[in-house]
């Protein structure tokens, strides 16, 4: 089957630390994957995707490299920023068919000034 | 161009009762999608219009969830009746094309409270 299995959370950190939330997936096909936020009080916006094995998706300064031998996806960023707080969600998509995401469980991220 | 809007934000409702969620997707989006959190838990596929038509509801739970529509617009979705266990967040997502890598745009969500 397919699945996405994120780091758990709560993380904190502090201002200007770097960040990385780890993310690995099972699938049974190509799939494409995501990373999506939300910020609080709102809806999931995307933040960052990759198509194919070795791409980078990159955005707002978070990276994210598309591994096929390690089945991963982390999400990383140099220096985090008071707004970055949020909960993030790593996605995958198959390309085949309906192409519904299945997500990983979320992550609460917490940066401190 | 507006983004995907769902109707209403919140919803408190007594088990037993019916509670129909609206979703507008962005306007010419052939895909319709609606998911589900529940309990802090990953965010979890229910269905997928293409257009007017069910193209996959796998991830409904039970029969007492009925997706619809009409005239491949807007979609409402229906627990009728509500059970405990049907709190959570709702979402609805809308792309354009079908299949391949478009990415899926969500609305802020539905937040559905049953006591």
């Amino acid at each position: 089957g397919n699945s996405v299995t994120q780091m758990e959370g709560p993380v904190t950190l502090s201002e200007e630390a770097f960040l990385t939330i780890n993310c690995t997936y099972t699938a049974t096909g190509y799939p494409s994957l995501f990373w999506y936020v939300q910020y609080p009080g709102e809806g999931l916006q995307l933040l960052l995707k990759a198509t194919k094995a070795d791409d980078k998706g990159s955005n707002k300064g978070f990276e994210a490299t598309y591994r096929k031998e390690t089945t991963s996806f982390h999400l990383e960023k140099g220096s985090v920023q008071v707004s970055d707080s949020a909960v993030y969600f790593c996605a995958l998509g198959l390309i085949q068919g309906a192409q519904k995401l299945v997500f990983g469980q979320g992550t609460r991220l917490t940066i401190n000034p | 161009e507006a983004g995907v809007t769902q109707f209403p934000s919140h919803s408190v409702i007594e088990k037993g009762q019916t509670v129909t969620l609206r979703c507008d997707p962005i306007s010419g989006h052939d895909n319709l999608y609606w998911y589900r959190r529940v309990m802090g838990k990953e965010i979890k596929f229910l269905l997928h219009f293409v257009k007017e038509s069910k193209q996959d509801e796998s991830g409904m739970p039970n029969n007492r969830f009925l997706a619809e529509r009409t005239g491949g617009t807007y979609s409402t979705l229906k627990v009728q009746p509500a059970e405990l266990e049907d709190s959570g967040v709702y979402f609805c997502a809308s792309s354009h094309h079908r299949g391949g890598t478009d990415t899926q745009y969500f609305g802020p969500g539905t937040r559905l409270t049953v006591l």
